[in-house]
Protein backbone atom coordinates (compact mmCIF):
# COMPACT_ATOMS: atom_id res chain seq x y z
CA UNK A 1 0.00 0.00 0.00
CA UNK A 2 0.97 3.82 -0.56
CA UNK A 3 2.13 5.66 1.87
CA UNK A 4 2.27 9.66 2.18
CA UNK A 5 4.37 11.52 4.66
CA UNK A 6 4.24 15.11 5.55
CA UNK A 7 7.16 15.68 8.24
CA UNK A 8 6.10 19.12 8.88
CA UNK A 9 2.70 20.09 11.34
CA UNK A 10 3.42 23.20 11.03
CA UNK A 11 5.21 26.59 9.18
CA UNK A 12 5.53 29.80 9.84
CA UNK A 13 6.11 31.98 6.86
CA UNK A 14 6.30 36.12 6.74
CA UNK A 15 3.76 37.64 4.03
CA UNK A 16 6.05 37.96 0.81
CA UNK A 17 8.79 35.37 1.16
CA UNK A 18 8.86 32.04 0.63
CA UNK A 19 8.10 28.79 2.28
CA UNK A 20 8.60 25.12 0.94
CA UNK A 21 6.41 22.58 2.12
CA UNK A 22 8.37 19.12 2.44
CA UNK A 23 6.26 15.51 0.88
CA UNK A 24 8.09 12.13 0.62
CA UNK A 25 5.79 9.07 -0.24
CA UNK A 26 6.30 5.31 -0.59
CA UNK A 27 5.20 2.90 -3.80
CA UNK A 28 6.26 0.16 -5.90
CA UNK A 29 4.48 2.11 -8.78
CA UNK A 30 6.02 3.50 -11.64
CA UNK A 31 3.21 5.19 -13.03
CA UNK A 32 1.24 7.69 -10.62
CA UNK A 33 -0.06 11.08 -10.10
CA UNK A 34 0.75 13.26 -7.17
CA UNK A 35 -1.45 16.60 -5.54
CA UNK A 36 -0.84 19.50 -3.36
CA UNK A 37 -4.50 20.37 -1.92
CA UNK A 38 -5.21 23.21 0.47
CA UNK A 39 -7.87 23.38 2.74
CA UNK A 40 -8.79 26.65 4.24
CA UNK A 41 -10.87 27.41 7.83
CA UNK A 42 -14.43 26.65 5.45
CA UNK A 43 -13.17 23.43 5.42
CA UNK A 44 -13.02 22.61 1.20
CA UNK A 45 -10.16 21.21 -0.72
CA UNK A 46 -8.82 23.24 -3.37
CA UNK A 47 -6.39 21.94 -5.32
CA UNK A 48 -3.37 23.94 -5.58
CA UNK A 49 -1.20 22.33 -8.35
CA UNK A 50 -0.77 18.55 -9.64
CA UNK A 51 2.06 16.48 -11.14
CA UNK A 52 2.52 13.02 -13.37
CA UNK A 53 5.31 10.87 -12.86
CA UNK A 54 5.84 10.31 -15.92
CA UNK A 55 6.63 14.26 -16.68
CA UNK A 56 10.29 15.04 -15.71
CA UNK A 57 9.40 18.76 -15.77
CA UNK A 58 8.07 19.91 -12.40
CA UNK A 59 4.49 21.93 -12.59
CA UNK A 60 3.89 25.06 -11.78
CA UNK A 61 1.05 27.20 -10.67
CA UNK A 62 1.55 30.86 -10.89
CA UNK A 63 3.45 31.59 -7.34
CA UNK A 64 2.50 27.72 -6.53
CA UNK A 65 5.59 25.18 -7.73
CA UNK A 66 6.77 21.90 -6.64
CA UNK A 67 10.18 20.21 -6.73
CA UNK A 68 9.35 16.73 -7.89
CA UNK A 69 12.55 14.17 -7.69
CA UNK A 70 10.92 10.71 -8.36
CA UNK A 71 14.08 8.78 -7.21
CA UNK A 72 13.82 9.98 -3.96
CA UNK A 73 10.27 9.82 -4.07
CA UNK A 74 10.10 13.85 -2.86
CA UNK A 75 6.95 16.24 -3.92
CA UNK A 76 7.91 19.42 -2.30
CA UNK A 77 5.75 22.50 -2.80
CA UNK A 78 7.08 25.85 -2.76
CA UNK A 79 4.72 29.30 -2.60
CA UNK A 80 6.41 32.04 -3.23
CA UNK A 81 5.81 35.55 -2.88
CA UNK A 82 3.21 34.31 0.26
CA UNK A 83 -0.04 36.00 0.85
CA UNK A 84 -2.07 36.44 3.69
CA UNK A 85 -4.65 34.13 2.09
CA UNK A 86 -2.60 31.10 1.73
CA UNK A 87 -2.73 30.45 5.78
CA UNK A 88 -4.47 27.04 5.43
CA UNK A 89 -3.71 23.30 5.99
CA UNK A 90 -1.73 22.04 2.83
CA UNK A 91 -1.86 18.29 2.02
CA UNK A 92 -0.24 16.16 0.00
CA UNK A 93 -2.04 13.33 -1.80
CA UNK A 94 -0.94 10.31 -4.02
CA UNK A 95 -3.23 8.59 -6.89
CA UNK A 96 -2.16 5.59 -8.97
CA UNK A 97 -2.33 5.51 -12.29
CA UNK A 98 -4.19 1.96 -12.15
CA UNK A 99 -7.43 2.09 -13.36
CA UNK A 100 -8.31 -0.05 -10.34
CA UNK A 101 -6.44 2.85 -8.06
CA UNK A 102 -8.60 6.00 -8.13
CA UNK A 103 -8.75 6.80 -4.25
CA UNK A 104 -5.93 9.60 -3.47
CA UNK A 105 -4.24 8.55 -0.04
CA UNK A 106 -3.34 11.70 1.80
CA UNK A 107 -0.60 12.65 3.83
CA UNK A 108 -1.03 14.26 7.45
CA UNK A 109 -1.30 17.99 6.48
CA UNK A 110 1.40 20.63 7.51
CA UNK A 111 -0.62 24.36 8.63
CA UNK A 112 0.93 27.01 6.80
CA UNK A 113 0.73 30.17 8.86
CA UNK A 114 1.55 33.78 7.06
CA UNK A 115 2.48 36.54 9.58
CA UNK A 116 1.70 39.89 8.09
CA UNK B 1 -23.73 22.72 -10.38
CA UNK B 2 -21.13 24.77 -9.99
CA UNK B 3 -19.40 22.97 -8.00
CA UNK B 4 -19.63 19.79 -5.61
CA UNK B 5 -22.42 20.27 -2.74
CA UNK B 6 -23.01 18.43 0.72
CA UNK B 7 -25.23 18.74 3.26
CA UNK B 8 -26.13 19.29 5.88
CA UNK B 9 -23.14 21.55 6.61
CA UNK B 10 -22.95 20.47 9.94
CA UNK B 11 -24.95 17.29 12.05
CA UNK B 12 -25.27 16.40 15.90
CA UNK B 13 -26.61 13.27 16.79
CA UNK B 14 -26.88 10.94 19.52
CA UNK B 15 -25.18 7.42 20.43
CA UNK B 16 -26.82 4.60 18.51
CA UNK B 17 -29.16 7.01 15.91
CA UNK B 18 -28.95 6.31 12.41
CA UNK B 19 -27.36 9.67 10.13
CA UNK B 20 -27.77 10.30 6.58
CA UNK B 21 -24.98 12.43 4.82
CA UNK B 22 -25.82 13.88 0.97
CA UNK B 23 -23.56 14.84 -1.49
CA UNK B 24 -24.64 16.59 -4.84
CA UNK B 25 -21.61 15.92 -7.18
CA UNK B 26 -20.67 18.36 -10.40
CA UNK B 27 -22.97 18.00 -13.45
CA UNK B 28 -21.39 15.64 -15.87
CA UNK B 29 -18.93 14.05 -13.60
CA UNK B 30 -19.39 10.02 -13.10
CA UNK B 31 -16.96 9.18 -10.30
CA UNK B 32 -17.75 10.32 -6.73
CA UNK B 33 -15.82 9.64 -3.84
CA UNK B 34 -16.30 9.43 0.04
CA UNK B 35 -13.18 10.67 2.54
CA UNK B 36 -13.52 10.82 6.32
CA UNK B 37 -11.68 13.34 7.93
CA UNK B 38 -10.67 13.34 11.61
CA UNK B 39 -8.13 14.01 13.99
CA UNK B 40 -6.82 10.44 14.89
CA UNK B 41 -7.09 8.78 11.64
CA UNK B 42 -6.27 12.15 9.12
CA UNK B 43 -7.55 11.91 5.69
CA UNK B 44 -9.21 8.36 4.61
CA UNK B 45 -10.84 6.86 1.49
CA UNK B 46 -14.65 5.90 2.43
CA UNK B 47 -15.83 4.12 -0.64
CA UNK B 48 -16.30 5.48 -4.40
CA UNK B 49 -18.63 5.19 -7.45
CA UNK B 50 -18.35 4.82 -11.15
CA UNK B 51 -20.80 5.05 -13.66
CA UNK B 52 -22.56 2.14 -13.38
CA UNK B 53 -20.15 -0.18 -11.97
CA UNK B 54 -19.96 -1.88 -8.66
CA UNK B 55 -18.43 0.98 -6.11
CA UNK B 56 -15.30 -0.15 -4.68
CA UNK B 57 -15.98 -0.13 -0.67
CA UNK B 58 -12.48 -1.02 0.35
CA UNK B 59 -12.61 1.82 2.59
CA UNK B 60 -15.72 1.71 4.75
CA UNK B 61 -14.75 0.71 8.61
CA UNK B 62 -17.56 -1.42 9.64
CA UNK B 63 -21.19 -2.42 8.10
CA UNK B 64 -22.32 0.06 10.22
CA UNK B 65 -21.26 2.59 6.96
CA UNK B 66 -23.13 1.89 3.25
CA UNK B 67 -23.51 4.33 0.31
CA UNK B 68 -25.56 4.84 -2.46
CA UNK B 69 -25.94 6.75 -5.22
CA UNK B 70 -29.26 6.53 -7.33
CA UNK B 71 -29.52 8.14 -11.03
CA UNK B 72 -25.72 8.14 -11.25
CA UNK B 73 -26.15 11.57 -9.68
CA UNK B 74 -26.28 11.76 -5.98
CA UNK B 75 -24.98 9.71 -3.08
CA UNK B 76 -25.76 9.68 -0.05
CA UNK B 77 -23.30 7.51 2.96
CA UNK B 78 -25.43 6.35 6.34
CA UNK B 79 -24.02 5.45 9.35
CA UNK B 80 -26.29 3.11 11.16
CA UNK B 81 -26.09 3.30 15.01
CA UNK B 82 -23.70 6.27 15.28
CA UNK B 83 -20.68 5.94 17.70
CA UNK B 84 -18.53 8.58 19.43
CA UNK B 85 -15.50 7.64 17.20
CA UNK B 86 -17.27 8.73 14.32
CA UNK B 87 -17.15 12.16 14.61
CA UNK B 88 -15.57 13.70 11.80
CA UNK B 89 -15.83 15.79 8.77
CA UNK B 90 -17.25 13.67 6.12
CA UNK B 91 -15.62 14.84 2.56
CA UNK B 92 -17.45 14.10 -1.10
CA UNK B 93 -15.39 14.70 -3.78
CA UNK B 94 -16.76 14.27 -7.72
CA UNK B 95 -14.40 13.82 -11.35
CA UNK B 96 -14.66 13.41 -14.90
CA UNK B 97 -14.12 9.97 -15.03
CA UNK B 98 -12.26 6.77 -13.38
CA UNK B 99 -9.00 6.55 -14.91
CA UNK B 100 -5.48 6.29 -16.04
CA UNK B 101 -5.37 10.47 -17.39
CA UNK B 102 -5.41 11.50 -13.83
CA UNK B 103 -8.93 13.79 -13.62
CA UNK B 104 -8.61 15.93 -10.74
CA UNK B 105 -11.10 15.41 -7.79
CA UNK B 106 -13.21 18.15 -6.75
CA UNK B 107 -13.98 18.28 -3.08
CA UNK B 108 -17.28 19.94 -1.46
CA UNK B 109 -17.45 21.51 1.71
CA UNK B 110 -17.92 18.67 3.86
CA UNK B 111 -20.02 17.34 6.78
CA UNK B 112 -19.16 18.03 10.06
CA UNK B 113 -20.37 15.13 11.98
CA UNK B 114 -20.22 15.29 16.19
CA UNK B 115 -21.92 12.26 17.71
CA UNK B 116 -22.21 13.14 21.43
Amino acid sequence: AQTVTQSQPEMSVQEAETVTLSCTYDTSESDYYLFWYKQPPSRQMILVIRQEAYKQQNATENRFSVNFQKAAKSFSLKISDSQLGDAAMYFCAYRSALAAGNKLTFGGGTRVLVKP
Amino acid sequence: GAGVSQSPSNKVTEKGKDVELRCDPISGHTALYWYRQSLGQGLEFLIYFQGNSAPDKSGLPSDRFSAERTGGSVSTLTIQRTQQEDSAVYLCASSLSLGGSGETQYFGPGTRLLVL
